[in-house]
């Protein structure tokens, strides 16, 4: 059974950097193949998506949001993290972790979100 | 702005047949996979269509997804008021920075 769990800050303040952690269970992200991602949603609004890292340290970004992301693992830990830096009001969101099973398709498992607030 | 489009909103009736179409270009949908996902309000999205057509466990053969070219539909036979919620398509995009892209959502009402 495929869990991901989101953790972090609910409120940063604008300028600052948001890290997030994705703990999951149910797979390992050392098979070929399977990555991890972040997808976001603010209030209201559409899916947007963030990042992936795959099993071979392959990582992939959001052509919009590339210079201020970085996503990495921990394979041991079963854990991903994702860093946005210079967070923004319109940076509010739900920020929901996913399992990609297999190269070059969208997330399958998804977890339950954690809402980040950006306010001073 | 998404990269693939969808109509903000579909309804019907209970019992009634709906599509919610998706469109999107030769280098995401015209050359790759379509998924879809069924959004309830204040839960997770989860998959309802993977791989065009496939439904995964426990997701109802009234959900039916299809591709043709650079767009895609979902159909929903048999409407029930539980289907009431946002759905989404999503395909990965071969452009010069391959990644995921997301519909902007359909919000579904079940009158």
């Amino acid at each position: 059974q495929i869990t991901l769990k989101e953790s972090g800050p609910t409120l940063v303040k604008p300028t600052q950097t948001l890290t997030l952690t994705c703990t999951f269970s149910g797979f390992s992200l050392s098979t070929s193949g399977v990555g991890v991602g972040w997808i976001r949603q603010p209030p209201g609004k559409a899916l947007e998506w963030l990042a992936l890292i795959y099993w071979d340290d392959d990582k992939r970004y959001s052509p919009s949001l590339k210079s201020r992301l970085t996503i990495t693992k921990d394979t041991s830990k079963n854990q991903v993290v994702l860093t946005m830096t210079n967070m923004d009001p319109v940076d509010t969101a739900t920020y929901y972790c996913a399992h990609n099973g297999d190269y070059l398709l969208p997330p399958d498992y998804w977890g339950q979100g954690t809402l980040v607030t950006v306010s001073s | 702005q998404s990269v693939l489009t969808q109509p903000p909103s579909a309804s019907g009736t209970p019992g009634q047949r709906v599509t919610i179409s998706c469109s999107g270009s030769s280098s995401n949908i015209g050359s790759n996979y379509v998924y879809w996902y069924q959004q309830l309000p204040g839960t997770a999205p989860k998959l309802l269509i993977y791989r065009n057509n496939q439904r995964p466990s426990g997701v109802p053969d009234r959900f039916s997804g299809s591709k043709s070219g650079t767009s895609a539909s979902l159909a929903i036979s048999g409407l029930r008021s539980e289907d009431e919620a946002d759905y989404y398509c999503a395909a990965w995009d071969d452009s010069l920075s391959a990644y995921v892209v997301f519909g902007g959502g359909t919000k579904l009402t079940v009158l």
